[in-house]
């Protein structure tokens, strides 16, 4: 079962373009950490979403929860090289939440 | 910035080997995990550790996985006998809390190739 949808699997964008990713589920979220990775290294924390309908931004990222708490968006404004990478989506699953469960992850490149 | 430090980055080992996947996870913290990611596949949980004892394991986490902390500061992952699909990268992570806030910090990640 694929509890975290994510598309578009890959983006290729140029430098300066805005991109947003989405993260969705069938199923309703107590919160959605997102994510990034780049290759050979582990997913670095960018953020928590909790309430539905929360919106957090961090520099020229904004992360959306959707208002059901099923679904997530990450928007890029102004994209840069350095934004490249894996995003990835994860929920509390399991246990006490005890334990996350990923998403395959939205492949970002950026074009200088 | 406190980090999960893990070591080695990269390991290599003959199959039916033994190996020790090594982490020193956030000090603060009381939840500890291993998680792996076979190549070019998702971030799977493999089992969470918490009061000195497996919390919740994963299927994958079958007898030929075991986990310890040995010390007040380390935590390991111990494959008995490695199999061929056992190569992934192997993250150690830790967090405070468990429920809807938790957030959950990652380690580097050791490569291991099992040949």
């Amino acid at each position: 079962t694929q509890l975290l949808e994510q598309s578009p699997q890959f983006l290729s964008i140029q430098e300066g373009e805005n991109l947003t990713v989405y993260c969705n589920s069938s199923s309703v979220f107590s919160s959605l950490q997102w994510y990034r990775q780049e290759p050979g290294e582990g997913p670095v924390l960018l953020v928590t979403v909790v309430t539905g309908g929360e919106v957090k931004k961090l520099k020229r990222l904004t992360f959306q929860f959707g208002d059901a708490r099923k679904d997530s968006s990450l928007h890029i404004t102004a994209a840069q090289p350095g934004d490249t990478g894996l995003y990835l989506c994860a929920r509390p699953r399991g246990y006490g939440n005890n334990r996350l469960a990923f998403g395959k992850g939205n492949q970002v490149v950026v074009i200088p | 910035e406190p980090e999960v430090t893990q070591t080695p980055s990269h390991q290599v080992t003959q199959m039916g080997q033994e190996v020790i996947l090594r982490c020193v996870p956030i000090s603060n913290h009381l939840y500890f995990y291993w998680y792996r990611q076979i190549l070019g596949q998702k971030v799977e949980f493999l089992v969470s550790f918490y009061n000195n004892e497996i919390s919740e394991k994963s299927e994958i986490f079958d007898d030929q996985f075991s986990v310890e902390r040995p010390d007040g500061s380390n935590f390991t992952l111990k494959i008995r006998s490695t199999k061929l699909e056992d190569s992934a990268m192997y993250f150690c992570a830790s967090s405070t809390l468990t429920g809807a806030k938790v957030e959950t910090f990652f380690g580097q990640g050791t490569r291991l190739t099992v040949v």
